[in-house]
């Protein structure tokens, strides 16, 4: 089945600076990749989403690549702040055959 | 507005002792899934429901059921907490079987077993 790999599992950037978080995916099939914010508490919110015939999708501050040769995809975050400090989950999807496999997760920190 | 409600957000039970956890949404999605959360760990797939038709995963203990008696309303039964079932049981929906552009989380209920 699917597997997802997400790096690094902590992330501590000072306020201004850019955080990249990486993922990589087993089943070339997967065609939906999406990032969660999960904040302390609640429950996972979709921030960005990109699927397989799509290679990068920006929604300001934020951004993600998808390299489907590599099986690998990124959260870009640009001039954090510190309300962007939470735990971040990348997923895959292979649509109507299966389930959402996540990542097991990015606590990121932003310091003012 | 929120679109998925979970009841209660903090759950205390006592080992053994049968408990049910309660989601409900106002986006008429065909299908309700439950996932159960570990501390810093990813969201783990129960079961979901397509519509009435109940779609278990192979590695769900029989300790969990679920129900859903319409299109709003899915249920987390848990017959014998155990102290690992302590976890946060997220509910989600979406439009249709694996089409996940279109989800959305609750915010969760932590249950406790003590």
């Amino acid at each position: 089945g699917e597997n997802v790999e997400q790096h690094p599992s902590t992330l501590s950037v000072q306020e201004g600076d850019s955080a990249v978080i990486k993922c990589t995916y087993s089943d070339s099939a997967s065609n939906y990749f999406p990032w969660y914010k999960q904040e302390l508490g609640k429950g996972p919110q979709l921030i960005i989403d990109i699927r397989s015939n799509v290679g990068e999708k920006k929604d300001q501050r934020i951004a993600v690549t998808l390299n489907k040769t590599a099986k690998h995809f990124s959260l870009h975050i640009t001039e954090t702040q510190p309300e962007d400090s939470a735990v971040y989950f990348c997923a895959a999807s292979k649509g109507s055959q299966g389930n959402l496999i996540f990542g097991k997760g990015t606590k990121l920190s932003v310091k003012p | 507005d929120a679109m998925v409600i979970q009841n209660p957000r903090y759950q205390v039970t006592q080992f053994g002792k049968p408990v049910t956890l309660s989601c409900s949404q106002t986006l008429n999605h065909n299908v309700m899934y439950w996932y159960q959360q570990k501390s810093s760990q990813a969201p783990k797939l129960l079961f979901h429901y397509y519509d009435k038709d109940f779609n278990n995963e192979a590695d769900t203990p029989d300790n969990f059921q679920s129900r859903r008696p319409n299109t709003s309303f899915c249920f987390l039964d848990i017959r014998s907490p155990g102290l690992g079932d302590a976890a946060m049981y997220l509910c989600a929906t979406s439009r249709d079987v694996g089409d996940f552009t279109e989800a959305f989380f609750g915010q969760g209920t932590r249950l406790t077993v003590v």
